[in-house]
């Protein structure tokens, strides 16, 4: 595997499921990320991870849980989530600038979500 | 605060005509990098170029040209001869230097090409 991979890559859930998503990245990278993209909006950042501590919330449900246990994997776990969270979930990663490498994130192919 | 505006929601060329996309972008600061990203219809963002605000060469890529003006705050993108490959949603992006890579999306073109 190379670069960024995603599991699943569609995901159908009802609102009182609980499921996860995968992201890992092969690439060496210190940094990942997760964005939600709805349809006709920006990408919202959700979650930043830098050496495995969160670095940033911007404001994110609790609904939505991430989880860093190494610098390659990152998770989003989900409960009782709403219509409205159906969207293109991507995962991104990068080398922190903080050591001093690049700062292009490196997106995984998404997950396609849809609540019910 | 950062703002990037992607004034064109929507294009559509046939292919070999040329093409080009807006960024227009807000910062207070006076280090930045800008980017931009291709999302093919697989979802996936493909990172095409990544400029600092010191270098304001332009630059080109095969038939990707990239013209980065300070004075207009614009960092705009254009394909030469589309292909119908081309077609997806270009975003174009910023991040502050201080913020390593958090980066500040604009809300993508999306160009069609047509055959």
């Amino acid at each position: 595997e190379t670069g960024v991979t995603q599991t699943p890559r569609h995901l159908v859930m009802g609102m009182t499921n609980k499921k996860s998503l995968k992201c890992e990245q092969h690439l060496g990278h210190n940094a990942m990320y997760w964005y939600k993209q709805s349809a006709k909006k920006p990408l919202e950042l959700m979650f930043v991870y830098s050496l495995e501590e969160r670095v940033e919330n911007n404001s994110v449900p609790s609904r939505f849980s991430p989880e860093c246990p190494n610098s390659s994997h990152l998770f989003l776990h989900l409960h009782t989530l709403q219509p409205e969270d159906s969207a293109l979930y991507l995962c991104a990663s990068s080398q922190d600038r903080t050591s001093g490498g690049w700062n292009e994130q490196f997106f995984g192919p998404g997950t396609r979500l849809t609540v019910l | 605060a950062q703002k990037v505006t992607q004034a064109q929601t929507e294009i559509s060329v046939v292919e070999k005509e040329d093409v080009t996309l807006d960024c227009v972008y807000e910062t207070r600061d006076t280090t930045y990098y800008l980017f931009w990203y291709k999302q093919p219809p697989s979802g996936e963002l493909v990172f095409l170029i990544r400029r600092n605000s010191f270098d304001e060469q332009n630059e080109i890529s095969g038939r990707y040209s990239w013209n980065f003006q300070k004075s207009t705050s614009s960092f705009n993108f254009t394909i030469t001869a589309s292909q119908v490959v081309d077609s997806a949603v270009y975003f174009c992006a910023l991040s502050r230097e201080t913020s390593g890579s958090r980066l500040t999306f604009g809300e993508g073109t999306q160009l069609t090409v047509n055959p």
